[in-house]
């Protein structure tokens, strides 16, 4: 069975400045796909970046980019220029690409951002 | 981007009563729909996923009694909690992909209260 793993449950970050969230993931499929979901007070869950686990490019959506390494089965997300809106719940979360949207997720790590 | 949407977005019923939660895929079709449980501070957790037409199929330790799912078109699923009970309310969410992108789109969520 898939696993994903955050060992961070609580993160924080000064306004402007750059955090990194970690995620790490077990499976044995080689077609897959990783997804940094956040979730903020209003529950809403919102896509913040996916990465096709066939394509070496790391995936990036303007401050948010992502370090996919493959053979480590690590997947750790880095938002620069810490914004207060950012503040929230981010998950980690894998899916096989030929089951796309039944997805795993990680248990979250609630992000903090200090004015 | 696509929306889907939840309806209520909080319930309160009585124990012994039961309560359905309605998902749809406002501008998609959505052949395959998932339903997520989740508690405060915590992941979500997979219950069960619904495609259009055939029965549900549900995670291990989901009772399908109990959880009745029905996905009657590609824009509407349904999830009936029956006989709740307490220890059932939780945050509720569903999430649509889209039959041509095989993206996901997550509903806002159901706040169920059992009282």
């Amino acid at each position: 069975a898939q696993t994903v793993t955050q060992s961070q449950p609580e993160m924080s970050v000064q306004e402007a400045e750059t955090v990194t969230l970690s995620c790490t993931y077990d499976t044995s499929e080689s077609d897959y796909y990783l997804f940094w979901y956040k979730q903020p007070p209003s529950r809403q869950m919102i896509l913040v970046i996916r990465q096709e686990a066939y394509k070496q490019q790391n995936a990036t959506e303007n401050r948010f980019s992502v370090n996919f390494q493959k053979a480590a089965k690590s997947f750790s997300l880095k938002i620069s220029d810490s914004q207060l809106g950012d503040a929230a719940m981010y998950f980690c979360a894998y899916s096989l690409r030929t089951n796309a949207g039944k997805s795993t997720f990680g248990d979250g790590t609630t992000l903090t951002v200090k004015p | 981007g696509a929306v889907v949407s939840q309806h209520p977005s909080w319930v309160i019923c009585k124990s012994g009563t039961s309560v359905k939660i309605e998902c749809r895929s406002l501008d998609f079709q959505a052949t395959t729909m998932f339903w997520y449980r989740q508690f405060p501070k915590q992941s979500l957790m997979l219950m069960a996923t619904s495609n259009e037409g055939s029965k549900a199929t549900y995670e291990q330790g989901v009772e399908k009694d109990k959880f009745l799912i029905n996905h009657a078109s590609l824009t509407l699923s349904t999830l009936t909690v029956t006989s709740a009970h307490p220890e059932d309310s939780s945050f509720y969410i569903c999430s649509a992909r889209d039959g041509r992108s095989y993206e996901q789109y997550f509903g806002p969520g159901t706040r169920l209260t059992v009282t």
